[in-house]
């Protein structure tokens, strides 16, 4: 079975300082992780995928698959980062399927 | 760009009542995914189609059913809605032969049973 932990349900961080959102995750194979952003009312929007191991709007996540993680990080947080955030992995569910299983999210808030 | 289209936008329905939620999209993909999100509890997978006559149960499919009438459109239905199945309701889709296994959103209906 395969598992994604956020184990902050929110995170304050004041503008300019550094962010680290957690994620873990569990599953035996070679996992593809995501993270998503949720803006205030709006859909899920792909942020990352740890394949591309590219920099979108100062975001950076490394797999690091010892520790079973996928942390996002940015050094300066910016007011707009204010979201929810969402890791997620695609795993291999049987059948010749994959399935996104998502952590429960992490309320990031950038206080001015 | 709205790939994926969900419609309403925004429900509100009576107890008992039946509701039909509807997801369109234009990116061809097969596979189309309908999820709940409630605050604390992440998404919740309820159904998935990986085609036209593929459906599966998710996570917490129980009160709940889908309709694929083609490739681009997926409906989920209340067929007795209960005020405990008020939530954020996403449609989203996939292509994993282009070697992405992300997931492109809707925009979500918000449904509230009173």
């Amino acid at each position: 079975a395969q598992r994604v932990t956020q184990p902050e349900k929110l995170l304050s961080v004041f503008k300019g300082a550094p962010v680290e959102l957690k994620c873990n995750y569990s599953y035996s194979g070679s996992p593809e992780l995501f993270w998503y952003v949720q803006y205030s009312r709006q859909r899920l929007q792909l942020l990352l995928r740890h394949i591309s191991r590219e920099s979108i709007k100062g975001f950076t996540a490394d797999l690091n698959k010892g520790e079973t993680s996928f942390h996002l990080k940015k050094p300066f947080a910016q007011e707009e980062d204010s979201a929810m955030y969402y890791c997620a992995l695609s795993g291999y569910s049987g059948a010749g399927s994959y399935q996104l299983t998502f952590g429960k999210g992490t309320k990031l808030s950038v206080i001015p | 760009d709205a790939d994926v289209t969900q419609t309403p936008r925004n429900r509100i329905t009576k107890t008992g009542k039946r509701i039909m939620l509807e997801c369109s999209q234009t990116k061809g993909h097969d596979r189309m995914y309908w999820y709940r999100q409630d605050p604390g509890l992440g998404l919740r997978l309820i159904y998935y189609s990986f085609d036209v006559k593929d459906i599966n149960k998710g996570e917490i499919s129980d009160g709940y059913s889908v309709s694929r009438q083609a490739q681009a459109k997926f409906s989920l239905s209340l067929e007795s809605a209960i005020p405990n199945q008020t939530a954020l309701y996403f449609c989203a889709t996939s292509d994993p032969s282009t070697g992405n296994y992300g997931y492109t959103f809707g925009s979500g209906t918000r449904l509230t049973v009173v």
